[in-house]
């Protein structure tokens, strides 16, 4: 499984994009990229996933580059709403580490 | 009612109890999940039911019984707990019983557990 490294903790004003990366070097050709947030003391919460091309939902964007080694997960219009900690996982087996803690500001 | 439902959301209990916690999931799925999550540290994985069998117990103590009658519903039965048993327990489900690439979780809000 491949080990994950994310910041631990990000700033973000209110209205602007939150650009969340994810260092990924060790993930294998056929492991997916799935990012979850958590928002305090609730269940984790899906975003989305890929595992090579960029991908879209309602929720946000995944920008994989083209060596996979890396991710960053985009939040267009951060709410403070969206302050959590996000968790970025490069495994087909889901195995979460710390995240990274984003504060949404106003 | 949709999605992962538990129950229930909070707990006390003195360490000679024996209490049981709930999941219910509604999204037909195959695969149901216990996670703990102690205070400041990442979820740790506890036990794997695909189509009802347990295929996965991550070194549990014996105080912690799940129990798994369809694939609709988990049980985590508990007895004789010790206060660092203290957390968050997660129930999750998931499509794919075999956990391959795609196989997205969606959890349950949680049971705050604390034992005195």
């Amino acid at each position: 499984d491949a080990k994950t490294t994310q910041p631990p903790s990000m700033d973000c004003a209110e209205g602007r994009a939150a650009n969340l990366p994810c260092n990924h070097s060790t993930i294998s050709g056929n492991e997916y990229v799935y990012w979850y947030r958590q928002i305090h003391s609730q269940g984790p919460q899906y975003i989305i996933h890929g595992l090579k091309n960029n991908e879209t939902n309602e929720m946000a964007s995944l920008i994989i580059t083209e060596d996979r080694k890396s991710s960053t997960l985009i939040l267009p219009h951060a709410t403070l709403r969206d302050t959590a900690v996000y968790y970025c996982i490069a495994t087909n087996k889901l195995v979460f580490g710390a995240g990274t803690i984003l504060r949404v500001k106003s | 009612e949709t999605g992962v439902t538990q129950t229930p959301r909070h707990l006390v209990m003195g360490m000679t109890n024996k209490k049981s916690l709930k999941c219910e999931q509604h999204l037909g799925h195959n695969a149901m999940y216990w996670y703990k999550q102690s205070a400041k540290k990442p979820l740790e994985l506890m036990f794997v039911y695909n189509f009802k069998e347990q295929t996965e117990n991550n070194s549990v103590p014996s105080r912690f019984s799940p129990e798994c009658p369809n694939s609709s519903h988990l049980f985590l039965h508990l007895h004789t707990l010790q206060p660092e048993d203290s957390a968050l327990y997660l129930c999750a489900s998931s499509q794919d019983p075999a956990g391959g690439s795609t196989d997205t979780q969606y959890f349950g809000p949680g049971t705050r557990l604390t034992v005195l």
